[in-house]
């Protein structure tokens, strides 16, 4: 099936870092989503992207927060400067089409990150 | 808010026995429910989804579920579990479809 590949799979840094986690979505997919799950917590929506822009946004999407997609290429995350509660796997998402009906999600399997 | 609690961490059973993995949901009006599942060093894949009608649905593999309004549940149920359902199994409450709200996950872990 559909596959969204996620780079890297794990990474290690010190806190006050940047990271940019890359996200390759489904090839015609057009909207773009980031989760994140700290270990034994619960899965929790970021943000989503469409058309170039952020649609929407949860509390836990923080001003160091950043994502963009230039040019169709990689859907990214990035963070600057990371935090020792950034700590999580994040989870990137595509769908072709949004709303109930017709919305599934496609995940990647996930980069580990963690701050030091 | 709405919220889903897995109220089992991790879930054991031998292959060839029916298994039923536990969700309930809190949500104020008709929710839309999913149950995905990550198989190791995999994505999560959605195994089926819930959406106001038919309180019990198929799903892949094998897979069902059925939806309570009483209760607040969203069970999913096999009625014969293989080595390779091994895997993590997530349950999802959402209003739009796609800002998903997860529960916590059960791991799955199934005996020869």
């Amino acid at each position: 099936g559909p596959k969204v590949l996620q780079i890297p799979s794990h990474q290690i840094i010190d806190m006050g870092q940047m990271v940019t986690l890359n996200c390759d979505p489904v090839s015609n997919h057009l909207y773009f989503y980031w989760y994140k799950q700290i270990l034994g917590q619960q899965m929790e929506f970021l943000v989503n992207f469409y058309n170039g822009k952020v649609m929407e946004k949860s509390k836990l999407f923080k001003d160091q927060f950043s994502v963009e997609r230039p040019d169709g290429s990689y859907f990214t995350l990035k963070i600057q400067p990371t935090a020792l509660e950034d700590s999580a796997v994040y989870f990137c998402a595509s769908s072709l089409e949004t709303g109930a009906n017709t919305g599934q999600l496609y995940f990647g399997e996930g980069s580990k990150l963690t701050v030091l | 808010a709405q919220s889903v609690t897995q109220p089992d961490a991790r879930v054991t059973v031998s292959e060839g026995a029916s298994l039923q993995l536990r969700c309930k949901y809190s949500y104020f009006g008709t929710p839309y429910l999913f149950w995905y599942v990550q198989y190791p060093r995999q994505g999560l894949q959605l195994l089926l989804k819930y959406y106001p009608g038919d309180p019990v649905v198929q799903g892949v593999n094998g897979f069902e579920a059925e939806f309570s309004k009483s209760n607040s549940s969203f069970h999913l149920r096999k009625a014969s579990v293989h080595w390779s359902d091994w895997a993590v199994y997530f349950c999802a409450v959402s209003h739009m479809g796609y800002k998903l709200t997860f529960g916590t996950g059960t791991s799955l872990l199934v005996d020869p």
